[in-house]
């Protein structure tokens, strides 16, 4: 099946400082997902990128999918101790039928320290 | 309040137990889903439905069964239950662009 590599597993960085996690694919995916997960809490969407190239912000967070569509990339300007959780990519593997069963990368940890 | 609701939130089993864990969603979401996740290992999917009355096999389905019960309501049931069974479960509920997900049911095999 349709495999998603995400790194780093684990980042530590100061607040202010940025961050970025990045997900690999070795198919050409159809879309890509970002998801959030608060310590103790579930996964929360953040966005879904579909075109190749494609760039998208949400104030300090950008989000980038390669232009060969096998890659993508999370960045957060100017880390904040709110930013800490878990970051999720998840792609579709059914092609974007309607069904849209999702494969997650395994994740990157984000701890912030003040 | 809009969503996906989750029971239990917490549960402990002896190995060979069995129990249900149980979804409903409020969001008209034709397709739902269970996932697993367990550390280091990110979220894997053990069974969605895609609609009413289907469902299907994911990553790791064996030693599991599911119910669409109806639209809203997708179950998770463990027929005898093993410490390797060990993880916090979610649901969810949605189509491509962006699922919603439970809260989490944290499950616990001694």
């Amino acid at each position: 099946g349709q495999q998603v590599m995400q790194i780093p597993q684990y980042q530590h960085v100061q607040e202010g400082e940025d961050f970025t996690t990045y997900c690999n694919s070795s198919t050409t995916l159809s879309n890509i997902q970002w998801y959030k997960q608060r310590p103790g809490g579930h996964p929360v969407f953040l966005i879904q990128l579909v075109k190749s190239g494609e760039v998208k912000k949400q104030k300090r967070l950008t989000f980038q999918f390669g232009e060969a569509k096998k890659n993508s990339s999370l960045h957060i300007t100017a880390t904040q101790t709110t930013d800490v959780g878990t970051y999720f990519c998840a792609a579709d593997n059914a092609g974007g039928t309607s069904y849209g069963k999702l494969t997650f990368g395994q994740g990157t940890i984000l701890t912030v320290h003040p | 309040n809009a969503g996906v609701t989750q029971t239990p939130k917490f549960q402990v089993l002896k190995t060979g137990q069995s129990m249900t864990l149980q979804c409903a969603q409020d969001m008209n979401h034709n397709s739902m889903y269970w996932y697993r996740q367990d550390p280091g290992m990110g979220l894997r999917l053990i069974y969605y439905s895609a609609s009413e009355g289907t469902t299907d096999k994911g990553e790791v389905p064996n030693g599991y069964n599911v119910s669409r019960l109806n639209k809203r309501e997708f179950s998770l049931r463990l027929e005898s239950a093993a410490p390797s069974q060990t993880s916090v479960y979610f649901c969810a509920g949605g189509v491509v662009n962006g699922y919603t997900f439970g809260s989490g049911t944290r499950l616990t095999v001694v």
